[in-house]
C-alpha cells in the first residue's frame, strides 16, 4: 500500500494553544488527503480534506496544509479544547480514487 | 455515525471457528470497506465494494471473504479464525471516488 506515516506519535499541548500534527506521504500521484479523528472508542471522524491543486484550507478551528514539493500535510488546531484530545490520522487516496490508507495516527493530549 | 451499523459490536471466538462480521448502511452509499485497526499499523484495508457483487481485495486480504448481496449490507467472514485476527474491525462507506469515508461505530473482535 501506500506509505502514509506520522512524525510524532504523541502530542501534548495546554489548553488554548494550537496544535500541529504532521503527516509524511510517499505517493506524488496521491491527489486527495482527508484528516480523521478517533475518540477513544469510537470510528473515526472527518476533520477536513484537500485536494493535491490546493496548498492550504481551513475549517473552523482547523487548517491543513499541502506541501507537495516535500510531500508533506499537516494539521493545524487553533485554540485547543479539552474535547480536541484524541487520535489524529491523516489518510491518502490511491489513484484508484477509491483506496484509503492511512498513517499510524499521532495521540493528543490536550493538558487542561 | 452516517447510518451505519456494525454488528456484533464485540465477539470473542475460539480459534478455528468462523466469524462473520456485518455491515449495514442506511446512505444507499455504492463502496463499503472493511478495515482492521491494530496498534502500530493504524487503519488497514481488508476489502472492499464498489457494488453489489462487486468485491476487490485490499492489503491484507488474506484470511477474510467478503459478500454484498445488497447495497446496504456488506459481510466479512473470517473462514477460520486465527489470534492474529485478534483486532478491531471498522465498516467504511463512501458516496464516490475521492470522497471521505464515513466510519461505524467499530467491532472488537478477540480470537483466543
Amino acid at each position: 500500500g501506500e506509505n502514509v506515516g506520522l512524525h510524532l506519535p504523541t502530542l501534548s499541548v495546554q489548553e488554548g494553544d494550537n496544535s500541529i500534527i504532521n503527516c509524511a506521504y510517499s505517493n506524488s500521484a496521491s491527489d486527495y488527503f482527508i484528516w480523521y479523528k478517533q475518540e477513544s472508542g469510537k470510528g473515526p471522524q472527518f476533520i477536513i480534506d484537500i485536494r493535491s491543486n490546493m496548498d492550504k484550507r481551513q475549517g473552523q478551528r482547523v487548517t491543513v496544509l499541502l506541501n507537495k514539493t516535500v510531500k508533506h500535510l499537516s494539521l493545524q488546531i487553533a485554540a485547543t479544547q479539552p474535547g480536541d484530545s484524541a487520535v489524529y490520522f491523516c489518510a491518502e487516496i490511491g489513484a484508484s480514487g477509491n483506496q484509503f490508507y492511512f498513517g499510524t495516527g499521532t495521540s493528543l493530549t490536550v493538558i487542561p | 455515525d452516517a447510518g451505519i451499523t456494525q454488528s456484533p459490536r464485540h465477539k470473542v471466538t475460539e480459534t478455528g471457528t468462523p466469524v462473520t462480521l456485518r455491515c449495514h448502511q442506511t446512505e444507499n452509499h455504492r463502496y463499503m470497506y472493511w478495515y482492521r485497526q491494530d496498534p502500530g499499523h493504524g487503519l488497514r484495508l481488508i476489502h472492499y465494494s464498489y457494488g453489489v457483487k462487486d468485491t476487490d481485495k485490499g492489503e491484507v486480504s488474506d484470511g477474510y471473504s467478503v459478500s454484498r448481496s445488497k447495497t446496504e449490507d456488506f459481510l466479512l467472514t473470517l473462514e477460520s479464525a486465527t489470534s492474529s485476527q485478534t483486532s478491531v474491525y471498522f465498516c467504511a462507506i463512501t458516496m464516490g471516488s475521492y470522497t471521505e469515508a464515513f466510519f461505524g461505530q467499530g467491532t472488537r473482535l478477540t480470537v483466543v
